[in-house]
């Protein structure tokens, strides 16, 4: 069964602290996909990951792809209030187009 | 605006009632996606279309929902006799497929929100 797994689910944090989202899969892919959502809004994308070692950074924002181990990472550094937000991992199978996608982590940055 | 765009937004329905989602999506953009959201939980797939084909449907997805892309342009989704369980938000989503090895982002549009009572 094609598992995508975050952890954690849910993250309270202060702000100007540092903290990691992990994304684990079950399958091989080509590529993976972070995105975050706002409360009753859509998806807004921030990274495509299409290789092992990747890593890609924007602004306060870092994720990194390792394909052996089927793990990718999204770093926050310092955080501030406005990345409040659900962020969710989505792999897309090398069999076909469908993006499978994880649960989603809930983080709320507080002041 | 030229982001992908849904209508209606929100739409309330009555339990049997047929309802009809429409995306536009981003302009040349030639794949398009049908996923939908409940609260909670992460997008689900269920249809997609490169140009004008449907190239892969959910096995999820019951005869109930049908989708087109009679152009290659817009899409519409279609839920016949609905039921309560399928309250949910409908994400429509298109990208340009260059080949393979592109990263080919997805971009998402605002939702269409289904209740239905």
């Amino acid at each position: 069964e094609l598992k995508v797994e975050q952890n954690p689910l849910f993250l309270s944090m202060q702000e100007g602290k540092n903290y990691t989202i992990y994304c684990n899969y079950s399958t091989t892919s080509d590529r993976l996909y972070w995105y975050r959502q706002d409360p009753g809004k859509s998806l807004e994308s921030l990274f495509v990951l299409l290789s092992n070692g990747a890593v890609k950074q924007e602004g306060r924002l870092m994720a990194s792809l390792d394909t052996k181990a089927r793990l990718s990472t999204l770093h926050i550094t310092a955080a501030v209030h406005d990345l409040s937000a659900t962020y969710f991992c989505a792999v897309r199978p090398d069999s076909n187009y469908q993006l499978i996608w994880g649960a989603g982590t809930k983080l709320i940055i507080k002041p | 605006d030229t982001g992908v765009s849904q209508d209606p937004r929100h739409k309330i329905t009555k339990r049997g009632q047929n309802v009809t989602f429409r995306c536009d999506p981003i302009s040349e953009h030639n794949r398009l996606y049908w996923y939908r959201q409940t609260l909670g939980q992460g997008p689900e797939f269920l249809t997609y279309f490169q140009n004008e084909a449907q190239l892969e449907k959910s096995r999820l997805l019951s005869d109930r929902f049908s989708a087109e892309r009679p152009k290659g342009s817009f899409s519409t989704l279609e839920i016949q006799r609905t039921e309560q369980g399928d309250s949910a938000m409908y994400l429509c989503a298109s990208s340009l497929f260059r080949d393979i090895r592109s990263g080919n982002t997805i971009y998402f549009g605002e939702g269409s929100w289904l209740t239905v009572v």
